[in-house]
């Protein structure tokens, strides 16, 4: 089962940047990776996914290593509204299970 | 639209006693799939269904069942609940199941307390 690995907590100041990194070191060729954030008392909501290339959307950016064994969800000014735990997860070849850890939990200081 | 609606919200059980936590999506969707989360522990795939008929067990289906008769809807059904199934239940759905691809809607969650 392919699994990944996020800092437990992070901290960014408002209005600055926030570059939240994950390892998928065992991730297959056919695996995309989601990134999905939660609020707090909330569902999880999708935020980005992407396969080789970097990714952009009106949420945030997705930068892929090249060997994609890790990967960056950049948020370009961390607003308070983006404190939540940020997963990041593989999809499996089937499409059909999705693999949650245990996320960066984002605490954004005003 | 309404989006994945779960209920109840909230439910109490006693050990041993049955119930079942309802999900129901009016987007179409043919992916349909029921999460746990715990502290600490991230969400875990209890169960999925690819279609209407076509169940499959995820990470932790034991003390679970589930049926799709319906596209809409995929309720999960604790038979004998356990104080170990106390947890936040999370129903998500998806339009597509092509590889890699499409997005999960989830609900607001189910908090369900086993005493």
């Amino acid at each position: 089962d392919a699994k990944t690995t996020q800092p437990n907590s992070m901290e960014s100041n408002e209005e600055e940047p926030v570059h939240l990194p994950c390892n998928h070191s065992t991730i297959s060729g056919t695996d995309y990776i989601h990134w999905y954030r939660q609020l707090p008392s909330q569902g999880p909501e999708y935020v980005i996914h992407g396969l080789t290339s970097n990714v952009n959307n009106r949420m945030a950016s997705l930068a892929i290593a090249e060997d994609r064994k890790s990967s960056t969800l950049i948020l370009h000014r961390a607003t308070l509204r983006d404190a939540a735990v940020y997963y990041c997860i593989l999809r499996d070849d089937t499409g059909n299970q999705f693999y949650f850890g245990t996320g960066t939990s984002l605490t954004v200081i005003p | 639209n309404a989006g994945v609606t779960q209920t109840p919200k909230f439910q109490v059980l006693k050990t041993g006693q049955s119930m079942t936590l309802q999900c129901a999506q009016d987007m179409n969707h043919e992916y349909m799939s029921w999460y746990r989360q715990d502290p600490g522990m991230g969400l875990r795939l209890i169960h999925y269904s690819v279609g209407a008929g076509i169940t499959d067990q995820g990470e932790v289906p034991n003390g679970y069942n589930v049926s799709r008769s319906t596209t809409e809807d995929f309720p999960l059904r604790l038979l004998s609940a356990a104080p170990s199934q106390t947890s936040v239940y999370f129903c998500a759905s998806s339009y597509s199941i092509i590889r890699g691809t499409g997005e999960l809607f989830f609900g607001e969650g189910s908090r369900l307390t086993v005493l």
